[in-house]
């Protein structure tokens, strides 16, 4: 099984500074890597997938990069609706589809 | 607009059965494979199950494997998950999640959730 390791668990940004995020697998997944957004009692909603290529709809302050083990998710500039959970997610080796732990964007 | 809306979770008694239901629309359901993921209180999201578009394609996480039984009805545009042996762990909110694909990929649509609790 794939592990997924997200870092920092907890970052703490105020609004409109850049907020960086990090994903490591425990074994090449290729470009096969999503990131998802998960606010408290909502569903989660998919931000990037193939490392790189936003989804519909999504700002394009979110940008994601990378490819084998080490990946990264930027927000370039932090609004107040993007304080949340996010999470990795590798599918280049399933079962399982495994995610990382998720890092928590907070106000600092 | 794409819709899922899970039913069929609440309280049941360890060792007991549960049997979770998503209803699919907005999208041709038989061409896109479905997951379910589930969250713990507290913890991560957790992959626990999926199913291809066709159903010849299907797969468990270790921790649910042996006890849980994905199954869906293209007629119907139904998903559903039917989970024996339950398990205090096996406390969480579950997902229905609908893929990008025919087989297992990312998941570009999630439905609210169902709350199973496994508690005596």
């Amino acid at each position: 099984e794939i592990v997924m390791t997200q870092s920092p668990a907890t970052l703490s940004v105020s609004p409109g500074e850049r907020a960086t995020l990090s994903c490591r697998a425990s074994q090449s997944v290729s470009s096969n890597l999503a990131w998802y957004q998960h606010k408290p009692g909502q569903a989660p909603r998919l931000l990037i997938y193939g490392a790189s290529i936003r989804a519909t709809g999504i700002p394009a302050r979110f940008s994601g990069s990378g490819s084998g083990t080490e990946f990264t998710l930027t927000i370039s500039s932090l609004q107040s609706e993007d304080f949340a959970v996010y999470y990795c997610q590798q599918y280049n080796n399933w079962p399982p589809a495994t995610f990382g732990q998720g890092t928590k964007v907070e106000i600092q | 607009e794409v819709q899922l809306v899970e039913s069929g979770g609440g309280l049941v008694q360890p060792g007991r059965s549960l049997r979770l239901s998503c209803a699919a629309s907005g999208f041709s359901f038989d061409n896109y494979a479905m997951n379910w993921v589930r969250q713990a209180p507290g913890k991560a999201l957790e992959w626990v199950s999926g199913i291809s578009w066709n159903s010849g394609n299907i797969d468990y996480a270790d921790s649910v494997k042996g006890r849980f039984t994905v199954s869906r009805d293209n007629a119907k545009n139904s998903l559903y998950l039917q989970m024996n042996s339950l398990r205090t762990e096996d406390t969480a909110l579950y997902y229905c999640a609908k893929d990008s694909s025919t087989t297992v990929t990312w998941i570009d649509y999630w439905g609210q959730g169902t709350l199973v609790t496994v508690s005596s």
